[in-house]
């Protein structure tokens, strides 16, 4: 079946730090792959996609590149904020017999200090 | 346009109990997801409705259950609440149930506790 790992956290990291959150993923077929970020108390949100290999997502400073041959979607931004502070999902949508469903990690919790 | 909305916000019913949360949709979308959230863990996909059948499901007992209604919008239904049901659900929408490549919309959540 489809799964998703993301590196362990949290993940503490000072102003203007660059920030990396590994994920990789095992999938049947050819996901597409999404980081969501969610804030205390909020729903979900979207932050950024890739729907084949190779391509790169990015959003609000934020970057990710599908790669097919290391199953990954690692996430970057080179100088974070207080405002990033939250926990980030890695997930896949792959379209199965019957519907489409997403399938995410554990999240990452990201505490950016001043 | 209005985004994904879900009510109540919060319910706390005790183990046994039944309940019925609802979410309705994103304007255009015709598709309605639900999902679990255990704290601190990731979102677990229940199932799926398009076209008010279901559409897919995951690994959820049957006495997870729901229905969509023609404008589109949803209720989850939990029967036989047990303590491990408290979470946080979540109902996301999205413009096309076959496509792997839509953005599904989230909702704020509804918090269930179940003493």
């Amino acid at each position: 079946g489809n799964s998703v790992t993301q590196m362990e956290g949290p993940v503490t990291l000072s102003e203007e730090a660059f920030l990396t959150i590994n994920c990789t993923y095992t999938a049947t077929g050819y996901p597409s792959l999404f980081w969501y970020v969610q804030y205390p108390g909020e729903g979900l949100q979207l932050l950024l996609k890739a729907t084949k290999a190779d391509d790169k997502g990015s959003n609000k400073g934020f970057e990710a590149t599908y790669r097919k041959e290391t199953t990954s979607f690692h996430l970057e931004k080179g100088s974070v904020q207080v405002s990033d502070s939250a926990v980030y999902f890695c997930a896949l949508n792959s379209k199965e017999t019957s519907g489409s469903r997403l399938t995410f990690g554990e999240g990452t919790q990201l505490t950016v200090n001043p | 346009e209005t985004g994904v909305t879900q009510s109540p916000t919060h319910l706390i019913k005790t183990r046994g109990q039944q309940v019925t949360l609802r979410c309705s949709s994103q304007s255009g979308h015709n598709t309605v997801s639900w999902y679990q959230q255990a704290l601190g863990q990731g979102p677990q996909f229940i199932f799926q409705y398009y076209r008010e059948e279901e559409n897919g499901r995951g690994n959820f007992p049957p006495r997870f259950s729901g229905l969509q209604f023609p404008n589109y919008s949803s209720e989850l239904n939990v029967n036989a609440l047990e303590l491990d049901d408290s979470a946080l659900y979540l109902c996301a929408s999205s413009a096309f149930a076959l496509s792997s490549y839509n953005e599904q919309f989230f909702g704020p959540g509804t918090r269930l506790t179940v003493l």
